[in-house]
């Protein structure tokens, strides 16, 4: 078991630039997030989905888009990068009830 | 979903009991207390949750007050590699799946 696999771990990207941060999971877990955390602050959620095909919005969506045609993948979308968005980004999943969330190590993107 | 309060940060000394507190004073019948904490910038990793009852796993022990208004977080015997980022959170089983953190504590146990 893999777990949560987030690729890339780090990534450098220029102003306006697209790109897109992958997130699978091996657990057939329904549940998932993208979260991104700020230099000395907690976990902000972004996008969620409770299945394949089902999406929604967190706290903090602006800029990012999101899709989930598989149970296992739910990559996120920044559309044209700001340095605003510089972050560490962390996916999660989880089975459906009252189950604990499993977390990626994240992924550190700067953006310049 | 109900908001938690819990101390910016406490520290504990190594081999004793470390017990975070935890407000929660406006939780509903049907949500659960659950506990997560990161590890310098890992990330999180689920502790333990529980609803009503008190709760025991091989990592720590979470104690529910009978009104529900608050939780202790108890790491029975502190190591160095507890220091951490501890979040309460609260979230509805089978509602949103939204989970929202807060700040959390940073536990710093010292040797």
């Amino acid at each position: 078991n893999a777990g949560v696999t987030q690729t890339p771990k780090f990534q450098v990207l220029k102003t306006g630039q697209s790109m897109t941060l992958q997130c699978a999971q091996d657990m057939n877990h329904e549940y998932m997030s993208w979260y991104r955390q700020d230099p000395g602050m907690g976990l902000r959620l972004i996008h969620y989905s409770v299945g394949a095909g089902i999406t929604d919005q967190g706290e903090v969506p602006n800029g990012y888009n999101v899709s989930r045609s598989t149970t296992e993948d739910f990559p996120l979308r920044l559309l044209s990068a700001a340095p605003s968005q510089t972050s560490v980004y962390f996916c999660a999943s989880s089975r459906q009830g009252s189950y604990g969330y499993t977390f990626g190590s994240g992924t550190r993107l700067t953006v310049v | 979903d109900a908001k938690t309060t819990q101390p910016p940060s406490m520290d504990c000394a190594e081999g004793r009991a470390a017990n975070l507190p935890c407000n929660h004073s406006t939780i509903s019948g049907n949500e659960y207390v659950y506990w997560y904490r990161q590890i310098h910038s890992q990330g999180p990793q689920y502790i333990i949750h529980g609803l009503k009852n008190n709760e025991t796993n091989e990592m720590a022990s979470l104690i529910i007050t009978e009104d529900r208004k608050s939780s202790t977080l108890i790491l029975p015997h502190a190591t160095l590699r507890d220091t951490a980022v501890y979040y309460c959170i609260v979230r509805v089983e089978g509602g949103s799946e939204k989970l929202v953190f807060g700040k959390g504590t940073k536990l710093t146990v010292n040797p």
